[in-house]
């Protein structure tokens, strides 16, 4: 089992939607969840980061750890155009301070 | 500005010559990273740092080399030994507990 997976999608949704984005974990000693968001060709950008379980909110953005299940997710709100990138989660934990990525998301937020 | 600076922007290697790709950074962080990023595929480590003079390994080392002889500066060379070179290479430093900041990317294609 790889230690995290995310669906690559493509996702594509309407202007307007509520998005979902999904990870799961296999580690348990992870502790630190991040989603980044990479626009084609560009380094990927830091969005969320949580610590806990529980939602995390800034704007439209909602980040959701459940880590007695160990799947995290990101739902974004009135999505816009301006949304249309690849999303990565990103986990991290112990003392080795390295991150583990997933694949990445394909969305795309149609007009 | 503060931010981490990557050049060149575009590489083209031939076969058996050694590049080195750049990456500066003016955070004040100590820890920096080395990743590459194939079609699909998600961020994986090459090498890490977490202070002057000291890195080690990640996932794929194999057919790298790296120096840190400066807190600001992490250079990565790719050498000949690496058989499959072509990809986009991204560096990244650590603020905090976990949180990574990547530069722009540099894009390496073998000719």
């Amino acid at each position: 089992q790889k230690e995290v997976e995310q669906d690559p999608g493509p996702l594509s949704v309407p202007e307007g939607a509520i998005v979902s984005l999904n990870c799961t974990y296999s580690n348990s000693a992870f502790q630190y969840f991040m989603w980044y968001r990479q626009y084609s060709r560009k380094g990927p950008e830091l969005l969320m980061y949580t610590y806990s379980s529980g939602n995390k909110e800034d704007g439209r953005f909602t980040a959701q750890v459940d880590k007695s299940s160990k799947y995290i997710s990101l739902f974004i709100r009135d999505s816009q155009p301006s949304d249309s990138a690849t999303y990565l989660c990103a986990i991290g934990g112990g003392s080795n301070y390295k991150l583990t990525f997933g694949k990445g998301t394909l969305l795309t937020v149609n007009p | 500005d503060g931010g981490i600076t990557q050049s060149p922007k575009y590489l083209f290697r031939k076969e058996g010559q050694n590049v080195t790709l750049s990456c500066e950074q003016n955070l004040n962080h100590d820890a920096m990273y080395w990743y590459r990023q194939d079609p699909g595929q998600g961020l994986r480590l090459i090498y890490y740092s977490q202070i002057v003079n000291d890195f080690q390994k990640g996932d794929i080392a194999e057919g790298y080399s790296v120096s840190r002889e400066k807190k600001e500066s992490f250079p990565l060379t790719v050498t000949s030994a690496q058989k499959n070179p072509t990809a986009f290479y991204l560096c990244a430093s650590k603020a905090g507990w976990n949180e990574q900041f990547f530069g722009p990317g540099t894009r390496l294609t073998v000719l």
